[in-house]
C-alpha cells in the first residue's frame, strides 16, 4: 500500500544537538511538506518542496532546515538554533496543483515524529 | 499565520446524534478542505469543496460552504465511537509560487459517547 513513513515516532533532543526527522513517501507525489504542531494547535508550515532539489521556506522556518535530493524523501533537520522544538512533527505529500488543472490536491500525511528535549 | 478559526473548541455528544462544526476564515480562498485527526496520529483528508461550490456531501459528511459569510460548517449524521477525533479546517490562498500553502485552524476536538 502506498503512503508516507515518518521515522522515528519519537525522538529525544539534547541540547546543543542537531536531530534529523525522517519522511518517506512511495505515493509518486511531487509535492512534500513539513508542518509543526504543539498541544491543541493546527498546523503551522516549517518548509515545503515542489520537486526534487527545490525547497521554501515556510511560516516558521527559523531553527529548521531540509533537503530534497529524492523525490521519495525529505528530512527535517531540528538544528541548535531551534531553542523549543518540543513539538509533533508531521510530513505531508500531494500530486502537484498544476498536475491537475490547477485544482487543489488533497495532502496525505505520515503518523508523525514526537520530539523532546532532555 | 492562522486563518481558518474553528468552533466550538471542543464537542461531546451521544452516539447516533448529528455532530456540527464551524469553521470561519479572514481571506478570500480558492477551496476549503476538512481533515480528521485520531489522537497521535497524522491528519485524514474528509473533503474537499471549492470556492463555487455551496454544499458537498460523502457518505456521513455534509460541508457547507458560504463565501460571503466566510464559513463553512461540517456536518457528521448519526456519529459513531469512531467519529471521535480533531477536525480542522483547512483554507488556501492563491497559488503561493505554483505550491499549495494550506492555512491550517486550530481544531475541534470531537468526543462520541456510546
Amino acid at each position: 500500500d502506498g503512503g508516507i513513513t515518518q521515522s522515528p515516532k519519537y525522538l529525544f533532543r539534547k541540547e546543543g544537538q542537531n536531530v534529523t526527522l525522517s519522511c518517506e513517501q512511495n505515493l509518486n507525489h511531487d509535492a512534500m511538506y513539513w508542518y509543526r504542531q504543539d498541544p491543541g494547535q493546527g498546523l503551522r508550515l516549517i518548509y515545503y518542496s515542489q520537486i526534487v532539489n527545490d525547497f521554501q521556506k515556510g511560516d516558521i522556518a527559523e531553527g529548521y532546515s531540509v533537503s530534497r535530493e529524492k523525490k521519495e524523501s525529505f528530512p527535517l533537520t531540528v538544528t541548535s538554533a531551534q531553542k523549543n522544538p518540543t513539538a509533533f512533527y508531521l510530513c505531508a505529500s500531494s500530486r502537484r496543483p498544476w498536475a491537475a488543472q490547477g485544482a487543489y490536491q488533497p495532502q496525505h500525511f505520515g503518523d508523525g515524529t514526537r520530539l523532546s528535549i532532555l | 499565520s492562522q486563518q481558518g478559526e474553528e468552533d466550538p473548541q471542543a464537542l461531546s455528544i451521544q452516539e447516533g446524534e448529528n455532530a456540527t462544526m464551524n469553521c470561519s476564515y479572514k481571506t478570500s480562498i480558492n477551496n476549503l478542505q476538512w481533515y480528521r485527526q485520531n489522537s497521535g496520529r497524522g491528519l485524514v483528508h474528509l473533503i474537499l469543496i471549492r470556492s463555487n461550490e455551496r454544499e458537498k456531501h460523502s457518505g456521513r459528511l455534509r460541508v457547507t460552504l458560504d463565501t460571503s459569510k466566510k464559513s463553512s460548517s461540517l456536518l457528521i449524521t448519526a456519529s459513531r465511537a469512531a467519529d471521535t477525533a480533531s477536525y480542522f479546517c483547512a483554507t488556501d490562498p492563491p497559488l503561493f509560487q505554483g505550491a499549495q500553502k494550506l492555512v491550517f485552524g486550530q481544531g475541534t476536538r470531537l468526543t462520541i459517547n456510546p
